[in-house]
C-alpha cells in the first residue's frame, strides 16, 4: 500500500512552460485535493475533487486547472507557468464518509521553482 | 482573511519539558478541529483531532485542548523528544463541505537535547 504518490519531487521550469505534477492514491479514497504550501502561509486549498469526474475550485485555484478520471488519479496542471507559482505543492486524499473523522493523507510533495 | 490563525512561527522547548502549540479561528461555528505534524521533505501527517462537543482529547504524550468561547485550541506535547521536532499545522474543515480545510500558517517546533 504505497498510499499517496507524487511526481516528480523536483521541478525547475521557465517562465510560460507548461507542465503536469502527477498525483495517485490506492487507498479507493472518494476525496482528492492539491495544496500548495508557501513561507508564512501555511497549506492553501488549490482545487479538489469529491470523485472521478468531478473538480471544484479551492483557495488559490489561478493559474491551475485538474481533471479526474479515475479514483487513483488527480493530475494538477500549469498552462503556462508563472514565478508567482513557486512554492512546495501537496495532494491529499480523504474518505470522504463523514465531517467528523474526515483525515486527509498527504503525498511527499513537488518543489517547484519557477524562473 | 485567514480562518486558522497560529501566531508563534516556530516554539523552542527542552527535551523532558512541556511543548504548548496555539491555534487561533474565526469562526465559532467550526465544530471540528485537526492537527498534522510535517518533517522537512516530507507530506504532513494526521496527528490528533478533537470534535466541539468535547474540551480535550488525549492520544499518549499528545493532548488537544479546546476553548469554545475564546475560539482557541491548544496542542500539548509531554514530554517533549527530540523526534517531535517539526512543523505543526492545526486545520478545520469547511461548514459547508467538510472536504475543504482551512489550515493555520504552522508552528516549527525546536526539541533541545
Amino acid at each position: 500500500n504505497a498510499g499517496v504518490t507524487q511526481t516528480p519531487k523536483f521541478q525547475v521550469l521557465k517562465t510560460g512552460q507548461s507542465m503536469t505534477l502527477q498525483c495517485a492514491q490506492d487507498m479507493n479514497h472518494e476525496y482528492m485535493s492539491w495544496y500548495r504550501q508557501d513561507p508564512g502561509m501555511g497549506l492553501r486549498l488549490i482545487h479538489y475533487s469529491v470523485g472521478a469526474g468531478i473538480t471544484d475550485q479551492g483557495e488559490v485555484p489561478n493559474g491551475y486547472n485538474v481533471s479526474r478520471s479515475t479514483t487513483e488519479d488527480f493530475p494538477l496542471r500549469l498552462l503556462s507557468a508563472a514565478p508567482s507559482q513557486t512554492s512546495v505543492y501537496f495532494c491529499a486524499s480523504s474518505y470522504s464518509k463523514a465531517h467528523v473523522g474526515n483525515e486527509q493523507f498527504f503525498g511527499p510533495g513537488t518543489r517547484l521553482t519557477v524562473l | 482573511d485567514q480562518q486558522v490563525k497560529q501566531n508563534s512561527p516556530s516554539l523552542s522547548v527542552q527535551e523532558g519539558r512541556i511543548s504548548i502549540l496555539n491555534c487561533d479561528y474565526t469562526n465559532s461555528m467550526f465544530d471540528y478541529f485537526l492537527w498534522y505534524k510535517k518533517y522537512p521533505a516530507e507530506g504532513p501527517t494526521f496527528l490528533i483531532s478533537i470534535s466541539s462537543i468535547k474540551d480535550k482529547n488525549e492520544d499518549g504524550r499528545f493532548t488537544v485542548f479546546l476553548n469554545k468561547s475564546a475560539k482557541h485550541l491548544s496542542l500539548h506535547i509531554v514530554p517533549s523528544q527530540p523526534g517531535d521536532s517539526a512543523v505543526y499545522f492545526c486545520a478545520a474543515p469547511d461548514l459547508y463541505n467538510f472536504n475543504k480545510f482551512y489550515f493555520g500558517s504552522g508552528t516549527k517546533l525546536n526539541v533541545k537535547p
